[in-house]
């Protein structure tokens, strides 16, 4: 079974300069997440989609990234302008769909994009 | 206040040994907990879930505590392979969110 594919491995630009990371789920999970992980630090979720809905964009700093899975496969993340804090490693998850309520499936992770932003 | 708390280590153990790691967390509504391990530059594997009975995996032993909102990782007789950093990470359920702890460092030295 394939895995969570995400690219590219590696991204270093300046600030102010905008950069895209692409995610490929395991084929039919229905969830989607990106997570943030800042040197350090656990992942934070910056966005998760059920499908091509979003479920939870609350910790997605708005002004500045942006997020879309069309046709509920695979997904974008734009930053746009990157900022220096911005530098971390993107992790791009997926998850079967299970009933709202009922025990989550574990997260399986892509090997992630690190960026630096000089 | 983080909503999950790890003791971030690292805890520096030689081979053999027996470590315990816990974490604790502020939602009482939390419904899920897993163990996810993730090695140095790379991505979170998951590593165990976490049941009320308690659950055991080999050399691996998961206890919950939800009346004191904390869980609890014990590594028998460690190995140099268990060297990672250990994430807890609490589920909503209901929410359908996730949130993830800083992680504890561990490493085994021969």
């Amino acid at each position: 079974e394939a895995g969570v594919a995400q690219s590219p491995r590696y991204k270093i630009i300046e600030k102010r300069q905008s950069v895209a990371f692409w995610c490929n789920p395991i084929s039919g999970h229905a969830t989607l997440y990106w997570y943030q992980q800042i040197l350090g630090q656990g992942p934070k979720l910056l966005i998760q989609f059920q499908n091509n809905g979003v479920v939870d964009d609350s910790q997605l700093p708005k002004d500045r990234f942006s997020a879309e899975r069309l046709k509920g496969v695979d997904s974008t993340l734009k930053i746009q302008p990157a900022k220096l804090e911005d530098s971390a490693v993107y992790l791009c998850a997926s998850s079967a769909d299970r009933p709202r309520g009922a025990i989550n499936e574990k997260l399986f992770f892509g090997s992630g994009t690190q960026l630096s932003v000089l | 206040r983080k909503e999950v708390e790890q003791d971030p280590g690292p805890f520096n153990v030689p081979e053999g040994a027996t470590v315990a790691f816990n974490c604790t967390y502020s939602n009482s509504a939390s419904q899920s907990f897993f163990w996810y391990r993730q090695d140095c530059r790379k991505e979170p594997k998951l590593l165990m879930s976490v049941y009320s009975s308690g659950n055991e995996d080999g050399r691996f032993t998961a206890q919950l505590n939800r009346a004191s909102q904390y869980i609890s990782l014990l590594i028998r007789d460690s190995k140099l392979s268990d060297s990672a950093t250990y994430l807890c990470v609490v589920t909503n359920t209901n929410a359908g969110k996730s949130t993830f702890g800083d992680g504890t460092t561990l490493t085994v030295k021969p």
